[in-house]
Order: C-alpha cells, then sequence, then structure tokens
C-alpha cells in the first residue's frame, strides 16, 4: 500500500462544477502539500498545509490531522484548470513522499 | 526574482552511458532537492542538498549522485544508464529545510534507449 493514496485518479467535468480531490496518507506528517502539474511537466505549489484550511482564489485545501485525510476543492472549475494535481507528505525527513496524482479535465 | 532553471529541457542518451542535469536555484534558496517522475507515476525523492552537503536520500542506487556548488545551484549524475531511468527529472529549491515550500523548475526529460 502506498504511503500516499489519492481518489479519484481521474476526473472529468463541466465548467462551473465544484471540484474535490481527496489524498488519504499513512504516516505522521510534518506537512502536507498539494501541487499542480501541466502537460509538458512543469509543476506549480499550490498550498502547504500542517493544520486547518488554506483558500487562495478558488481553491481550499483542508486537512484534518487525527483522519490523516487532506481534499482539495476548486470551486467554479474552469477548463484551465485541466491539470493533473499531486498531493505530498513531508514526515521527519526532508523527502516529500508524492501520491499519483489525480487527472482533472475540465469541458467548456 | 528569477524561478528555478534546469537543462536540458530534453536528452536522449544510451544505455551504458553517463547523464549530467543541471538546475539553478531560486535566488536566496539554498536547498535544492531532485526528483525522478516516471511516466504515470508521482514524484520519487532522490536526494537534496542544503548548503552544499548532501541531507537526505531516497531509494535510489550510487550511480545517482549530486553536487550543489557555493551559489546553490546543483548537478544530478546518473551514471551507467538504464532504460528505467527513462523519466522526468525535477529539481526544485527552497529557502531552508523542513517544513518549507519547495518551487520546482520545468524538469528535463531523459530518455534512454
Amino acid at each position: 500500500k502506498n504511503e500516499v493514496e489519492q481518489s479519484p485518479q481521474n476526473l472529468t467535468a463541466q465548467e462551473g462544477e465544484f471540484i474535490t480531490i481527496n489524498c488519504s496518507y499513512s504516516v505522521g506528517i510534518s506537512a502536507l502539500h498539494w501541487l499542480q502539474q501541466h502537460p509538458g511537466g512543469g509543476i506549480v505549489s499550490l498550498f502547504m498545509l500542517s493544520s486547518g484550511k488554506k483558500k487562495h482564489g478558488r481553491l481550499i485545501a483542508t486537512i484534518n490531522i487525527q483522519e490523516k485525510h487532506s481534499s482539495l476543492h476548486i470551486t467554479a472549475s474552469h477548463p484551465r484548470d485541466s491539470a493533473v494535481y499531486i498531493c505530498a507528505v513531508q514526515g521527519g525527513s526532508e523527502k516529500l513522499v508524492f501520491g499519483k496524482g489525480t487527472k482533472l479535465t475540465v469541458n467548456p | 526574482e528569477t524561478g528555478v532553471t534546469q537543462s536540458p529541457t530534453h536528452l536522449i542518451k544510451t544505455r551504458g552511458q553517463q547523464v549530467t542535469l543541471r538546475c539553478s536555484s531560486q535566488s536566496g534558496h539554498n536547498t535544492v532537492s531532485w526528483y525522478q517522475q516516471a511516466l504515470g507515476q508521482g514524484p520519487q525523492f532522490i536526494f537534496q542538498y542544503y548548503r552544499e552537503e548532501e541531507n537526505g536520500r531516497g531509494n535510489f542506487p550510487p550511480r545517482f549522485s549530486g553536487l550543489q556548488f557555493p551559489n546553490y545551484s546543483s548537478e544530478l549524475n546518473v551514471n551507467a544508464l538504464e532504460l528505467d531511468d527513462s523519466a522526468l527529472y525535477l529539481c526544485a529549491s527552497s529557502p531552508g529545510q523542513g517544513a518549507v515550500t519547495q518551487y520546482f523548475g520545468p524538469g528535463t526529460r531523459l530518455t534512454v534507449l
């Protein structure tokens, strides 16, 4: 079993829909990261969380440390949100452990 | 402020050859991490350098080695290339160790034939 599991693997939505991507992890962590990867490979860091909730524009990330679970929400989705969203956790060491990603396609 | 840059963008090598990938960290960042991302998979941690010293290593064989320079730029060297080394290699810089945001470069796509 992977240390970081994401669901769903693939997600197709219509423009304007509310999107939720889930991430569960099995180890103790110091921080959880949500990243966005566009075709071609470039990765952008969206959030780093250690507790609670963060919001940036239409993106919201939440984390429940007790349940070892985090969600990334996108409100009023847009075709430009189409990308792979990756959850990564950071434990006591320096390395990030990544999930396999969720491929989001938002159709106009 | 310039972001993280990597070179080259793409590279094709044959089995047994050696390759060097380069990463320039974001201004003010003293920590660089390297990751390997196989097709359809999440990135895997290779190693991290902090102030020119290796500061953590993932499950990669010794033929994967690195270097960080006084200006905090970094190199990833891979010897005796194998077909399975074909992947996107990402570097990320951060302003320190621990739980901080990492800033990723665009990656180098390595193909081993």
